[in-house]
């Protein structure tokens, strides 16, 4: 069965420095991959997807980046984090629209 | 471009009343459309799902029938339970899906 591994699943960061947050999924090939960010009261806005190894479409602009430097790896970075990059960011995977998504527990960041 | 528009929240019940939250789409040609739930601090669920017109998805009791006519998927429990309490997410694209901003669910005993 497939499975999707996201962590950390908190973090408290100062305002600067760098982030790394990473997504693995178990048990599918060639998954389509996702990063989410949830901000409270608000739905998820998407931030970055995958369709394949090296292949990032970003939809808002901003100070985060996406890579996928394996077929089932997804991460999502920082080189300097902003007060409102603040938010529960949540990986997921689909092997189609029509499918659905699994997301992963997601992850919540809290920059100070 | 793809949206979806979903009654905003809280939801409050009483266990075992009736549960319909409203969601309503706009796209460009045929989306398949979902109901998510989230419990706290979770990610999301897939909880039902429905691909083409008049389809019906159900699960768990949760139901939702894509209606092109009134471009609706409504969320739908005859009887809500405690544990239903979470916040529901519709969603619907036809490459990918938009969320709506999610419902509070909340259920009194």
């Amino acid at each position: 069965s497939q499975t999707i591994h996201q962590w950390p699943a908190t973090l408290v960061q100062p305002v600067g420095s760098p982030l790394s947050l990473e997504c693995t999924v178990e048990g599918t090939s060639n998954p389509n991959l996702y990063w989410y960010r949830q901000a409270a009261g608000r739905g998820l806005q998407l931030l970055f997807y995958s369709v394949g190894i090296g292949q990032i479409s970003s939809e808002v602009p901003q100070n985060l980046s996406a890579s996928r430097p394996q077929d089932r790896q997804f991460i999502l970075s920082s080189k300097k984090l902003l007060l409102s990059d603040s938010g529960f960011y949540l990986c997921a995977w689909s092997s189609g629209v029509d499918r659905g998504y699994t997301f992963g527990s997601g992850t919540r960041l809290t920059v100070v | 471009g793809d949206s979806v528009t979903q009654m905003e929240g809280p939801v409050t019940l009483s266990e075992e009343a009736f549960l319909t939250i409203n969601c309503t789409y706009t796209a460009t040609g045929y989306p398949s459309l979902f109901w998510y739930v989230q419990y706290p601090g979770e990610g999301l669920q897939l909880l039902l799902k429905a691909t083409k017109a008049d389809d019906k998805g159900s699960n768990k009791g949760f139901e939702a029938t894509y209606r092109k006519e009134t471009t609706s998927f409504h969320l739908e429990k005859g009887s809500v339970q405690v544990s239903d309490s979470a916040v529901y997410f519709c969603a619907g694209g036809s490459y990918i899906p938009t969320f709506g901003r999610g419902t509070s669910l909340i259920v009194h005993p």
